[in-house]
């Protein structure tokens, strides 16, 4: 499966424990996004990676998020001490490098995270 | 900051009928990119059509098709000859694409219903 790939597609966290939600992008693609999506909304832009290097972060909450991209593997968004309205979809899009592409991100099936 | 705005969070059309979603957007920008995604409830994410604003055609996509209005900064997107397998949530999303590459930013998205 050449596309994006995420896991897992759904995870069960109680309050207080770590998620880690994996992204494998497109082959070729250098560039990551991870979006949020809460019940009934849009897409909320969280953080923007390239291999090794955070490019834009504007979204993510202050605490108890983080996220990587590193050389080898995937890219990770890790939630510290989940509380209930952590509950969301989690997207992951990746697009190749600027100038051989068409604007499209592309997108994965989602990692959807339930914190009891 | 750049917005978008989708002012109708549901819409429901008779199959075989036309319909279209309204999107409006907000930049200073000048170099961006327009699409519309749509999330059936499998909520993954499918590009249905992409603008670049630098062109002046509308796009289209077999029965979708768009009206890009770039002074009124309106993107609306019409689909005709409505299938049952078009019901889904549909996001409107801008990007800007000028020195760097940028994150895409979503309005809150129209529910699709599709009689038969």
């Amino acid at each position: 499966n050449a596309g994006v790939m995420q896991n897992p597609r759904h995870l069960v966290r109680r309050r207080g424990q770590e998620a880690r939600l994996r992204c494998s992008p497109m082959k070729g693609h250098s560039h990551v996004y991870w979006y949020r999506q809460l019940p009934e909304e849009g897409l909320k832009f969280m953080v923007y990676l390239q291999k090794e290097n955070i490019i834009d972060e504007s979204g993510m909450p202050k605490e108890r998020f983080s996220a990587e991209f590193p050389k080898e593997g995937p890219s990770i968004l890790r939630i510290q001490q989940v509380v209930r309205g952590d509950s969301a979809a989690y997207f992951c899009a990746s697009s190749p490098q600027k100038g051989t592409n068409t604007g499209e991100l592309f997108f994965g099936e989602g990692s959807r995270l339930t914190v009891l | 900051a750049q917005t978008v705005t989708q002012s109708q969070p549901e819409m429901s059309v008779q199959e075989a009928e036309t319909v279209t979603l309204s999107c409006t957007y907000d930049t200073s920008e000048s170099d961006y990119y327009l699409f519309w995604y749509k999330q059936p409830p499998s909520r993954q994410m499918i590009l249905v059509i992409r603008q670049e604003a630098y062109k002046q055609q509308n796009a289209t996509e077999n029965r979708f098709s768009v009206n890009f209005q770039k002074a009124a900064k309106s993107f609306s997107l019409k689909i005709s000859d409505s299938q049952l397998g078009d019901a889904a949530m549909y996001f409107c999303a801008y990007r800007y694409y000028g020195g760097s590459q940028g994150n895409l930013i979503f309005g809150k998205g129209t529910k699709l219903s599709v009689k038969p």
